[in-house]
């Protein structure tokens, strides 16, 4: 069975700061994917990370891939309140592209 | 480009009551997919869709759960009899079914059984 782990699952963080999310998973996949979730709302697709060594950055959001490593992260440079939110991790099912989410990070980034 | 259209957007009902939820998604986008996501967990996969046959449905528990995508187009979900434990937003996702699998979301029904 498939197993998406993202630690830390709750962070508060001060605006400036810098941080990184992790994300494990348990079986090969040469994708993953990073999506946004605001309070109430749906999912924001961030990334899509296709390949080992994948880097992708977007704004004080930057994402990469180790396949080997079987591992993501998603790195936040010099947080800012909008940036407040959950961010899931998610890695294609066996079945096809349906999607096997972790739990979430709750971020809180406070002045 | 319209966006994954989902209606209601909230409902409330008691519990052994039934509910359906409405999807309409993308233009030309194949794959269709239903996720439940229950109150601070990430979503699960409920089933898949690629245009009217079903690729996946696992983890939908059939007993009392249906779901069927007319045409290759809209989809309905529906529950009969609801338990308490169906308290989630149910989202629907949709995808081109091919290249990068990227997914996009409709807003969710939030569902809450009583």
């Amino acid at each position: 069975e498939l197993k998406v782990e993202q630690n830390p699952l709750f962070l508060s963080m001060q605006e400036g700061k810098n941080y990184t999310i992790y994300c494990n998973y348990s079986t090969t996949s040469d994708r993953l994917y990073w999506y946004r979730q605001d309070p109430g709302k749906s999912l924001e697709s961030l990334f899509v990370l296709l390949s080992n060594g994948a880097v992708k950055q977007e704004g004080r959001l930057m994402a990469s891939l180790d396949t080997k490593a079987r591992l993501s992260t998603l790195h936040i440079t010099a947080a800012v309140h909008d940036l407040s939110a959950t961010y899931f991790c998610a890695v294609p099912t066996n079945s096809g592209y349906a999607l096997n989410f972790g739990k979430g990070t709750s971020l809180l980034v406070t002045p | 480009e319209a966006g994954v259209a989902q209606s209601p957007r909230y409902k409330i009902i008691e519990k052994r009551q039934s509910v359906a939820f409405w999807c309409n998604p993308i233009s030309g986008h194949a794959t269709l997919y239903w996720y439940q996501q229950i109150l601070g967990q990430g979503p699960k996969l409920l089933i898949q869709f690629q245009n009217n046959g079903v690729v996946d449905d696992s983890q939908l528990p059939k007993d009392r759960f249906s779901a069927e995508r007319l045409k290759g187009v809209d989809s309905t979900l529906k529950i009969q009899p609801a338990k308490l434990e169906d308290s989630a937003v149910y989202l629907c996702a949709n995808s081109s079914g091919t290249g990068i699998g990227e997914q996009f979301f409709g807003p969710g029904t939030r569902l809450t059984v009583l």
